[in-house]
């Protein structure tokens, strides 16, 4: 398994600005997803951070709102652009090694935007 | 039919009793189904997962059943304890993409 952690684990926002969230793991692995988590809802994938290459995004998300860099195998970041209230939200950082199926997830990053 | 359908919402559960979740599914590309279990405040934690060639996997008091037929998968939480008490989130991953599509969780109550 993967131990992963992020930063900030919670932030207050103001609307208008951006804010970057940190995902490390502490082994090199394959696959890195962003997810966002509605209090009390469930997950929704908003990309894949592939390494040395641009994101891919999901229907719904778009490069210019949710910029994800990768620039080696333990470390990814999250930029949410631009926020408005309705970015509230946890955005949760995952990974797996990409030989089997399965992915850790670390704590999240509880965004509250005013 | 990217969907996973989740059941029930939430569930209320005596001590020492037994918790089932349901899962459902349409796409049958979908070929890893993984349980987590998420407490208040903290990321979901894998707990028990299965492959479609597999009816049946437990560990320690969680146990999947699959049905490839049905198109349904569940889990049971056997002797359940107030810390099991947690929201409870099926998935499951599309061949070959290593991406997940959740289903809506159930929130589980375990009384003392």
């Amino acid at each position: 398994s993967a131990v992963i952690s992020q930063k900030p684990s919670r932030d207050i926002c103001q609307r208008g600005t951006s804010l970057t969230i940190q995902c490390q793991v502490d082994s090199q692995v394959t696959m890195m997803f962003w997810y966002r988590q509605q209090p009390g809802q469930s997950l929704t994938l908003i990309a894949t951070a592939n390494q040395g290459s641009e994101a891919t995004y999901e229907s719904g998300f778009v490069i210019d709102k949710f910029p994800i860099s990768r620039p080696n195998l333990t470390f990814s970041t999250l930029t949410v652009s631009n926020m408005s209230p309705e970015d509230s939200s946890i955005y949760l950082c995952s990974a797996g090694s990409g030989i089997s199926y399965e992915q850790y997830f670390g704590p999240g990053t509880r965004l509250t935007v005013t | 039919q990217q969907q996973v359908k989740q059941s029930p919402q939430s569930l209320i559960v005596q001590k020492g009793g037994i918790s089932i979740i349901n899962c459902a599914y349409e796409n049958t590309a979908f070929d890893y189904f993984p349980w987590y279990q998420q407490f208040p405040g903290k990321g979901p934690a894998l707990l028990i997962a299965i492959r479609p060639d597999v009816s049946e996997k437990k560990e320690g008091r969680f146990t999947i059943s699959f049905n490839k037929s049905a198109k349904q998968f569940s889990l049971h939480i056997m002797d359940s304890q107030p810390g099991d008490s947690a929201t409870y989130f099926c998935a499951a991953s599309l061949s070959g993409t290593y991406k997940y599509i959740f289903g809506t969780g159930t929130r589980l109550k375990v009384l003392a």
